[in-house]
């Protein structure tokens, strides 16, 4: 299957500080990738699809000022936390949809960020 | 009401055993459904898609009853390797998007013990 990549795979940072996580298709292209956030044994949630070229969706009570989501390449997507506070300490996974090809509509699931906002 | 509801578990089964988890779904619209299988501390992976005439994948068998709106999977001879929180998970339109979106429920925790 496709391969989607994160980066940091973990970050710890102060309260007010702001995290930049980078997501990468990286054999495949990607118009549509999709940002979710996991709290200890709860279910993925959708914060809101990123799509290529233009502004992210986001999901219903996500702050889009707070989660700032750049979609600038087939290939990347980043998610910044603005202003990070500990309630924001979270497990953040992407995804990514292929276009074409075999694959086509299923999503591939980055290995996640763990975010520890101290 | 969630909108993907699962029994959170855990299933504490020996080797060898047959086990099965249910889902339910309240959104009628849903288009399509999956199993995904996740591993503490990791991202979910496609275990496998639910077809509404059922489809099986080796020892793991997967169904769908589009009118309860209700889906399963069975997993026969379970394997310690099984042990891990299986998701359900249902892919609807996103509203005004249009955009497909997969909606997790919180996941079924087995543990399979020797």
């Amino acid at each position: 299957g496709a391969v989607v990549s994160q980066h940091p795979s973990r970050v710890i940072c102060k309260s007010g500080t702001s995290v930049k996580i980078e997501c990468r298709s990286l054999d495949f292209q990607a118009t549509t990738m999709f940002w979710y956030r996991q709290f200890p044994k709860q279910s993925l949630m959708l914060m809101a699809t990123s799509n290529e070229g233009s502004k992210a969706t986001y999901e219903q009570g996500v702050e889009k000022d707070k989660f700032l989501i750049n979609h600038a390449s087939l290939t990347l997507s980043t998610l910044t936390v603005t202003s990070a506070h500990p309630e924001d300490s979270s497990f953040y996974i992407c995804s990514a949809r292929e276009t074409s090809g075999p694959s086509y509509n299923e999503q591939f699931f980055g290995p996640g960020t763990r975010l520890t906002v101290l | 009401r969630k909108e993907v509801e699962q029994d959170p578990g855990p299933f504490n089964v020996p080797e060898g055993a047959t086990v099965a988890f249910n889902c339910t779904y309240s959104n009628s619209a849903s288009q399509s459904f999956f199993w995904y299988r996740q591993d503490c501390r990791k991202e979910p992976k496609l275990l496998m898609s639910v077809y509404s005439s059922g489809n099986e994948d080796g020892r793991f068998t997967a169904q769908l009853n589009r009118a309860s709106q209700y889906i399963s999977l069975l997993i026969r001879d379970s394997k310690l390797s099984d042990s891990a929180t299986y998701l359900c998970v249902v892919n609807a339109h996103g509203g005004h998007t249009g955009f497909q979106k997969l909606v997790f429920g919180t996941g079924t925790r087995l543990l399979v013990s020797p």
